[in-house]
């Protein structure tokens, strides 16, 4: 079954603005993963947040993270042309990891 | 020196055939992978395996065939391949709860 949904499915952007990507997911977890894939690639790991965190963040990336409603969110700031993918969220718990469907980002420059 | 590798990158069949694709890790970790992406970009787990020994099988068909020679490689074998089966396969491996490292993935085109 599907564990981990993104929303929105498709994000638009200018360049400089900031994208954010929600995501949910059903059961307990160990973790939470960001991936970006971009077209025709396989999936780059952007940032990992642990169950006892709550915000993380790597450069232009923030990550949030709300057991209690099972949600994590993604947040570009800055946003560049570059940045056009799809990004991934995935749920770890017990060596069993499972991805949402993705946001697809745009980023127009 | 690529990290995770996959033969072939596209594999172009007909139905009825069997196929075969390779993966192979050269990051020394334990767990690898092996994922569905549909035409949808829904990424799916099929297979996990630790230090060469099945740990995950999603329900997949009998059809569909992991093999581990050892724990750098995971080969994937497809018998009696159907129109369905057309899909982005990955290879991915991990070293545990963290990060999982994927592999340029294999465009399956079945006709």
């Amino acid at each position: 079954s599907q564990q981990g949904e993104e929303d929105p499915q498709a994000l638009s952007i200018q360049e400089g603005e900031n994208a954010t990507m929600n995501c949910s997911y059903k059961t307990s977890i160990n973790n939470l993963q960001w991936y970006r894939q971009n077209s025709g690639r396989g999936l780059v790991h952007l940032i990992l947040i642990r169950s006892n965190e709550r915000e993380k963040h790597s450069g232009r990336l923030r990550v949030t993270l709300d057991t209690s409603k099972k949600s994590s969110s993604l947040l570009i700031t800055a946003s560049r042309a570059a940045d056009t993918a799809s990004y991934f969220c995935a749920s770890y718990n017990n060596n069993d990891m499972r991805f949402g469907a993705g946001t697809r980002l745009t980023v127009k420059p | 020196d690529t990290a995770v590798s996959q033969t072939p990158k596209y594999l172009v069949t007909q139905m009825g055939n069997d196929k075969s694709i390779k993966c192979e890790q050269n990051l020394g970790h334990d767990t690898m992978y092996w994922y569905k992406q549909d035409s949808k970009k829904f990424l799916k787990i099929m297979f996990s395996y630790n230090n060469k020994e099945l740990i995950i099988n999603e329900t997949v068909p009998n059809r569909f065939s992991p093999k581990s020679p050892d724990k750098a490689h995971l080969n994937l074998h497809i018998n009696s391949l159907e129109l369905g089966d057309s899909a982005v396969y990955f290879c991915a491996s991990s070293s545990g709860i963290e990060t999982q490292y994927f592999g340029p993935g294999t465009r399956l085109l079945v006709l």
